[in-house]
């Protein structure tokens, strides 16, 4: 049982340039979400979705956009990166917003 | 918008001794979740309570919800380095506009052998 799985693990991004950070769960949850961790600090929610076709903004959406074509794949676009993108990314499923969410291993970006 | 906020954020203790960390908000949460993160991995769930007032175990963590909903707190017993981490709470709410999951800022504990 894979769970949910995020690539790739390392990124270095020059300024302006774009990238699809991809996730993908198999445990057939409607909900997921792509969250963003400056050092030492907690999640921060950039978008989520509740099932295919269904996407909303979180906190902090602007330079981000996201799509969900079906259940199993929420992908995280990365438009005209900057330094301020620089985080750790998780991707995260879950049955309901009140049920357990099961998160993936993390992207670390670097934007030079 | 749906804040938690977590106090303290950062926390140092020695081997044995005993912690409290809160988590608080004006809005009220069908459920609150408590989830602990090590370096470089995600969070994974410790617990999650959904009734106000409720109290539950887990060896020597003990977490309480508030009776309004709107507050949780973790408290460890005996602090072992092995405790050392994030720990995060993390609020969901069902129905309306809210229906996502919320998580606060974090508390880092360090357990000092």
């Amino acid at each position: 049982n894979a769970g949910v799985t995020q690539t790739p693990k390392f990124r270095i991004l020059k300024i302006g340039q774009s990238m699809t950070l991809q996730c993908a769960q198999d445990m057939n949850h409607n909900y997921m979400y792509w969250y963003r961790q400056d050092p030492g600090m907690g999640l921060k929610l950039i978008y989520y979705s509740v099932g295919a076709g269904i996407t909303d903004k979180g906190e902090v959406p602007n330079g981000y956009n996201v799509s969900r074509s079906t259940t199993e794949d929420f992908p995280l676009r990365l438009e005209l990166a900057a330094p301020s993108q620089t985080s750790v990314y998780f991707c995260a499923s879950s049955y309901s917003p009140t049920t357990e969410a099961f998160f993936g291993q993390g992207t670390r970006l670097t934007v030079v | 918008t749906q804040l938690l906020e977590q106090s303290p954020q950062f926390l140092s203790i020695q081997e044995g001794e005993n912690l409290t960390v809160y988590c608080n908000s004006s809005s009220v949460f069908s459920s609150l979740q408590w989830y602990r993160q090590e370096p470089g991995e995600g969070p994974v769930l410790l617990v999650t309570v959904v009734t106000g007032g409720e109290v539950k175990k887990l060896k020597r963590l003990t977490f309480q919800f508030g009776d309004a909903r709107k507050d949780s707190s973790l408290h460890i017993t005996a602090a072992q380095p092995g405790d050392t981490g994030l720990y995060l709470c993390a609020g969901g709410a069902s129905g309306g506009s809210n229906y996502k999951l919320t998580f606060g800022k974090g508390t880092l504990l360090t357990v000092n052998p």
